[in-house]
């Protein structure tokens, strides 16, 4: 089980261009996380989505971020039009189930976004 | 709204030392108390999993418990060694259960040799 991966590890992007952030659950889990962790802050929840559906996207900032989990393929985050205040390191979980006791969350290495 | 504190913010103890890295949560209606280690630059790996039914997982030098009723739970390590320096994060799910998870901004464990 090679884990849940995420691709780019490194984007540097320029302001006002699009960034797109990969992740690939591990396998079987059909459960996606979003969190973002800006310089010298803690995680924070972004997004929560399974297949095909966005079950909860209070973490979200309501322009520009927006997030998918296609029924085939890895889940995307995309940020359009980034701003240097979006440089931060991304990381997406996976699970087997939405929530429940004992449903343990397994984190990719990130993705660290760099906006110049 | 689930909140999560972590002290201390910062730990520097000599090698072969026990230690203890706190953490509390303000809601306890939880379902699970997640631990994780993050090394600088580096993902995060899950250390150890505490059910809201269970009132201790070990692992190893590990061992964290969980008290829902004060809202508080604790990871002891046993005979710290150099390679366990990082930053550990605690994690509590919300009580939504979605497996969301709300982070503690963590402790930074240095040990010295």
């Amino acid at each position: 089980n090679a884990g849940v991966m995420q691709n780019p590890r490194h984007l540097v992007r320029r302001r006002g261009q699009e960034a797109r952030l990969r992740c690939s659950p591990m396998k079987g889990h059909s459960h996606v996380y979003w969190y973002r962790q800006l310089p010298e802050e803690g995680l924070k929840f972004m997004v929560y989505l399974q297949k095909e559906n966005i079950i909860d996207e209070s973490g979200m900032p309501k322009e520009r971020f927006s997030a998918e989990f296609p029924k085939e393929g890895p889940s995307i985050l995309r940020i359009q039009q980034v701003v240097r205040g979006d440089s931060a390191a991304y990381f997406c979980a996976s699970s087997p189930k939405s929530g429940g006791e004992g449903t343990e969350a397994f984190f990719g290495q990130g993705t660290r976004l760099t906006v110049v | 709204k689930q909140e999560v504190t972590q002290i201390p913010a910062a730990l520097s103890v000599p090698e072969g030392e026990n230690l203890v890295l706190n953490c509390s949560f303000t809601d306890s209606a939880i379902y699970n108390l997640q631990w994780f280690r993050q090394d600088p630059g580096k993902g995060l790996t899950s250390l150890l999993l505490i059910q809201s039914s269970q009132r201790e997982q070990t692992s190893g030098r590990l061992n964290a418990s969980l008290d829902k009723s004060s809202g508080r739970s604790t990871l002891y390590i046993a005979a710290s060694q150099p390679g366990d320096s990082a930053t550990y994060l605690c994690a509590a799910s919300g009580s939504s259960n979605t497996g969301k998870l709300i982070f503690g901004q963590g402790t930074t464990l240095q040990v010295k040799p």
